[in-house]
């Protein structure tokens, strides 16, 4: 079946600093989403991807399909303390499958 | 939008016993997911339902769990006989498109004795 991984599992970041973590599909997807889940919450859709090489930004956040859509990535940009919490790419049509995540601490 | 519901928030239940759980997804939505997480793991899919009818069961999920969605509403996921490898969060989500955004909910937390 699908499967999706990511990397790393954990980031910790000096605050106002880059970074960027991946997801990679076992499988070609028909679409990449990505989640935000804060520390005793509920993921929390950020956005879809659906085209080959498709970028979007929100703010600080860039996100990329890959040309192959079977990978993927989010690189946050100046990083701030709302930053925190774990960063979830999922793949799938109707079923989506989820990576394991990114847990993402800042430090001050 | 009042957003996904889910109830209870946090069930104990000794090794043995049933438990029931309940989703209450954002009404203009006719599809209905039920997920379950561990820690540090990602959601992990259970079911789907678009309207009434359940659409797909994962092949991970016992014949201990049963879910239903009788009028294309509100949906409840049973658990008979739990066990300990039961315990986790139990995830709600809608979505009003095929393939689209899934809104969750807070989750209901399982713990088993």
């Amino acid at each position: 079946g699908q499967q999706v991984m990511q990397i790393p599992q954990y980031q910790h970041v000096q605050e106002g600093e880059d970074f960027t973590t991946y997801c990679n599909s076992s499988t070609t997807l028909s679409n990449i989403q990505w989640y935000k889940q804060r520390p005793g919450g509920h993921p929390v859709f950020l956005i879809q991807l659906v085209k080959s090489g498709e970028v979007k930004k929100q703010k600080r956040l860039t996100f990329q399909f890959g040309e192959a859509k079977k990978n993927s990535s989010l690189h946050i940009t100046a990083t701030q303390t709302t930053d925190v919490g774990t960063y979830f790419c999922a793949g799938g049509d109707y079923k989506l499958s989820f990576g394991a995540g990114t847990t993402v601490t800042v430090r001050a | 939008d009042t957003g996904v519901s889910q109830d209870p928030r946090h069930k104990i239940t000794k090794r043995g016993q049933n438990v029931t759980f309940r989703c209450d997804p954002i009404s203009e939505h006719n599809r209905l997911y039920w997920y379950r997480q561990t820690l540090g793991q990602g959601p992990e899919f259970l079911t789907y339902f678009q309207n009434e009818a359940q659409l797909e069961k994962s092949r991970l999920l016992s014949d201990r769990f049963s879910a239903e969605r009788p009028k294309g509403s509100f949906s409840t996921l049973e658990i008979q006989r739990t066990e300990q490898g039961d315990s986790a969060m139990y995830l709600c989500a809608s979505s009003p498109l095929q393939g689209g955004p899934l809104h969750f909910g807070n989750g209901t937390r399982l713990t088993v004795t």
